[in-house]
């Protein structure tokens, strides 16, 4: 059963602390998706990849935020140093693009909070 | 730029009653379309997609058709049960996957 695999499915930590968050898409899709969730923002697209090479991260803090694909089997969310207002839902999905668009599948996510 | 709209929630409903949900885009060329649905605690799954003008996505009792002249893609289901409160979100996808801001439905016995 493919499914995305996200960890830890939940963090507490406090503010300034460096935290990272880790995905495992799903065997031969090229390309992953970061969201973060929240109640006033709805989900919003942090960045994606595509066979390991960012497209957009635009969605994204950048002084505080990155996303790496260190291998096709893993991808990563880093925040340093944290803040009170990262605390959301963050997403990752994996879909397999090609000509025709397909559907993403998304991971359990994993809850952050920041005290 | 492009965009996804749905109504407003929460839609709150009787069992057995009919669910209209709005979706209209703006996005250049031809997206697909989805909806996707999100229960309590879990992350987002598919519920149906179209990829083309006039195609019409189903599951679970829930259709809807993706209409380009009116750049919309409305999810339906005649008759909806308590099984079915969750959030709803409308999508599309050209080469990034954007979504709307989703809509809650609550569903009463």
């Amino acid at each position: 059963d493919a499914r995305v695999t996200q960890t830890p499915r939940d963090k507490v930590t406090e503010m300034g602390q460096e935290v990272t968050m880790r995905c495992q898409p799903i065997l031969g899709h090229n390309t992953v998706f970061w969201y973060r969730q929240t109640m006033m923002q709805g989900l919003e697209l942090l960045a994606y990849f595509r066979n390991r090479a960012p497209l957009d991260d635009s969605g994204m803090p950048k002084d505080r935020f990155s996303a790496e694909m260190p291998d096709a089997t893993l991808a990563t969310l880093k925040i340093q140093p944290s803040e009170p207002r990262d605390s959301a839902v963050y997403f990752c999905a994996s879909a397999r693009q090609g000509l025709l668009n397909t559907e993403a599948f998304f991971g359990q996510g994993t809850r952050l909070t920041v005290v | 730029g492009n965009s996804v709209t749905q109504m407003e929630g929460p839609v709150t409903l009787s069992e057995e009653a009919f669910l209209t949900i709005n979706c209209t885009y703006t996005a250049t060329g031809y997206p697909s379309l989805f909806w996707y649905v999100q229960y309590p605690g879990e992350g987002l799954q598919l519920l149906l997609k179209a990829t083309k003008a006039d195609d019409k996505g189903s599951n679970k009792g829930f259709e809807a058709t993706y209409r380009k002249e009116t750049t919309s893609f409305h999810l339906e289901k005649g008759s909806v049960q308590v099984s079915d409160s969750a959030v709803y979100f409308c999508a599309y996808n050209t080469d990034k996957l954007i979504f709307g801001t989703g809509t809650r439905l609550q569903v009463f016995p």
